[in-house]
């Protein structure tokens, strides 16, 4: 069965330096979505990507996050400059359809910890 | 605005039924029901389009009032593996492709 992947499964940075977690969504999905979850505490919405733009993000999803795709298969979320707080859970997830109609299916996640 | 859950958590023994709601302040297009293991990612139940739709499979079901703005989900006859943290995600009717999860209400089902 087609699974969404992502890469690294943890990954482990010093404050101020940059990131770039990655994510392989499946094949014939057309909506691409990040997420967040901080340890203990629930998902929240990071942004979603769809025809080659940001659809919509959240206030979260400020200057120091992008997102890209690069190449046919791979979706990635830069952080410019990291900081403690953006020590979580990032999931990464896709739909074919749009996000209020159709399943999305998460990643396994990467764990990133700001030191 | 983000989606209110109720309970916060369960603990339950195996066989026992459980509800948990979901209830937002704003008119709802979906609601989306996930659960998610200790570690893991969120694994996908089912979504919820219509007010009034009832939807299920094998023993866990869901309705979705959409009046009321509620979701609640319904797990009967509950089984060791249905523990995890349950959360429900909405999408507004302005359909901006965004869904906001709520904190999620966490079951545990003892043997």
């Amino acid at each position: 069965e087609p699974e969404v992947t992502q890469t690294p499964s943890h990954q482990v940075t010093q404050m101020g330096q940059e990131v770039i977690l990655r994510c392989v969504p499946i094949s014939n999905h057309l909506y691409f979505y990040w997420y967040r979850q901080i340890l203990g505490q629930k998902v929240e919405f990071l942004v979603s990507f769809y025809n080659n733009e940001i659809s919509e993000k959240s206030e979260i999803f400020d200057d120091q996050f992008s997102v890209e795709r690069p190449d046919g298969s791979n979706f990635t979320l830069k952080i410019r400059s990291t900081k403690l707080e953006d020590s979580a859970m990032y999931f990464c997830a896709s739909s074919v359809g749009s996000g209020g109609t159709d399943t999305q299916y998460f990643g396994p996640g990467t764990r990133l910890t700001v030191l | 605005q983000q989606p209110v859950q109720s309970p916060q958590a369960v603990i339950l023994r195996e066989g026992e039924d459980a509800v948990i709601n979901c209830s937002s302040s704003k008119a709802l297009y979906s609601v989306h029901w996930y659960r998610q293991k200790h570690g893991e990612a969120p694994i996908f139940l089912m979504i919820l389009l219509k007010g009034g739709e009832q939807k299920g499979h094998d023993k866990i079901s869901a309705s979705f009032n959409e009046k009321k703005q509620q979701s609640s989900l319904y797990l009967t006859a509950s089984q060791l593996s249905y523990s995890g943290t349950y959360f429900c995600g909405t999408e507004s009717l302005n359909r901006d492709d965004k869904i906001i999860f709520g904190k999620g209400t966490r079951l545990h089902i003892l043997p």
